[in-house]
């Protein structure tokens, strides 16, 4: 079956540092969605990408879907507190969309 | 901002009591999932729906699963003999277009079975 490799599992950052986390897949993908997630909460979409090779922002968030098509990252600069979370890569081969494992974001002062 | 809601937030039901968990998608959107998600674990699939039909399911949601939109808001999913391991949090999302597109998450109904 099809594997959606997230990396790193975790991240411990101080506060301004820039973060960034992967996801890899082992077939090519249509769409990688990135969402996040707080504890007791729904994720919420942060960055849609539809096209190989696009570098899309979103406020201090910068994603790419990869040219291959089978991998994407996600950038997060100068972070701050509320960027804790659970960061989620989403992708859609065909049909179903899939998530990765997740990477648990910590941000010290 | 229009988002999509369920009820209730919280649900702790028996083993083998039918459980419906309540959706209200985005209200111009066409397709509709659910999702469910064990503690500590990646959020999956169960199902998606379009045009009062399932276009695709997972291996997890099998004959005690169903899905309906009774009406023009609401989206439902119901567990029909609910099981210890059915225990998660589950989530309602909506899009406008097909999968591909951006899908909108509720907050979602934590289920508990005991």
């Amino acid at each position: 079956g099809q594997q959606l490799n997230q990396s790193p599992q975790s991240m411990f950052i101080q506060e301004g540092e820039d973060v960034s986390m992967n996801c890899t897949s082992s077939s090519i993908f249509n769409t990688w969605l990135w969402y996040k997630q707080d504890p007791g909460e729904g994720p919420v979409l942060l960055i849609a990408l539809y096209k190989a090779g696009e570098l899309t922002s979103n406020g201090r968030l910068t994603a790419q879907f990869g040219i291959t098509r089978k991998d994407s990252f996600l950038n997060i600069s100068a972070s701050i507190p509320s960027d804790v979370g659970i960061y989620f890569c989403a992708g859609r081969p065909l049909g179903k969309l899939q998530f990765g494992a997740g990477t648990q974001v910590v941000v010290t002062p | 901002e229009p988002e999509v809601t369920q009820t209730p937030s919280h649900q702790v039901t028996q083993m083998g009591q039918e459980v419906i968990l309540r959706c209200v998608p985005i209200s111009n959107h066409l397709y509709f999932y659910w999702y469910r998600q064990i503690l500590g674990q990646k959020v999956e699939f169960l199902v998606s729906f379009y045009n009062n039909e399932i276009s695709e399911k997972s291996e997890i949601f099998d004959d005690q699963f169903s899905v309906e939109r009774p009406d023009g808001s609401n989206f439902t999913l119901k567990i029909r003999s609910t099981k210890l391991e059915d225990s998660a949090m589950y989530f309602c999302a909506s899009s406008h277009g097909p999968p591909a597109y951006e899908q909108y998450f509720g907050p979602g109904t934590r289920l508990t079975v005991t």
